[in-house]
């Protein structure tokens, strides 16, 4: 059975970092692409950030460009996503979503499995 | 103000049939790029429901399907039912943006 559990969440200061890992089970991690999409309260689903399933390949939103650094450790079967400089927008669960295999680039990435996500509170 | 747009509300009623809209541009759907739809029950993360613009993943009845046209897909909901009661979202992948994946706003669906 494919499981994704995220952590690392948390109440953070602005201007603080945040360290969120998802563990993954039940498939050979290391040949899949995986992101991070996040969702604010009571808002829409937004995409965080693309890695590739050997971690050469990586693509940011605008939005957390320069800020958030995604990474993979496929002898863990480890997702990451290092936050520093949080703002108070960054405030959302964040998800780990795997991408299926048929999936040939991050244009025609779609998800399949989703973890079920870690509260990020930016808040002093 | 999301790069998809979904109405932000549908209703319908038990056995009805409903439709959920996703508009686009040339950067994203007019472009040819597929578009994926998911919902999500309150409180739990999002499900798969269509990939590729009309693929049903197993497990998902057949009263979910998808289509796509010009620049604007659609998830139509047939034999409507308490369950469905749900946000939907679409998503696919514009390219006026670096290597950016994007969704709609979500809809929010209400079976009275």
């Amino acid at each position: 059975e494919v499981q994704l559990v995220e952590s690392g969440g948390g109440l953070v200061q602005p201007g603080g970092s945040l360290r969120l890992s998802c563990a993954a089970s039940g498939f050979t991690f290391s040949s899949y692409e995986m992101n991070w999409v996040r969702q604010a309260p009571g808002k829409g689903l937004e995409w965080v950030s693309y890695i590739s399933s050997s971690g050469s390949t990586i693509y940011y939103a605008d939005s957390v460009k320069g800020r958030f650094t995604i990474s993979r450790d496929n002898a863990k079967n480890s997702l990451y996503l290092q936050m520093n400089s949080l703002r108070a927008e960054d405030t959302a669960v964040y998800y780990c979503a795997r991408v299926p295999s048929s999936s040939w680039s991050i244009i025609s990435n779609y998800f399949d499995y989703w973890g079920q996500g870690t509260l990020v509170t930016v808040s002093s | 103000q999301s790069v998809l747009t979904q109405p932000p509300s549908v209703s319908g009623a038990p056995g009805q049939r409903v439709t959920i809209s996703c508009t686009g541009s040339s950067s994203n759907i007019g472009a040819g790029y597929d578009v994926h739809w998911y919902q999500q029950l309150p409180g739990t993360a999002p499900k798969l429901l269509i990939y590729g613009n009309s693929n049903r993943p197993s497990g998902v009845p057949d009263r979910f399907s998808g289509s796509k046209s010009g620049t604007s897909a659609s998830l139509a909901i047939t034999g409507l039912q308490a369950e469905d009661e749900a946000d939907y979202y679409c998503q696919s992948y514009d390219s006026s943006l670096s290597g950016s994946l994007v969704f709609g706003g979500g809809t929010k669906l209400t079976v009275l």
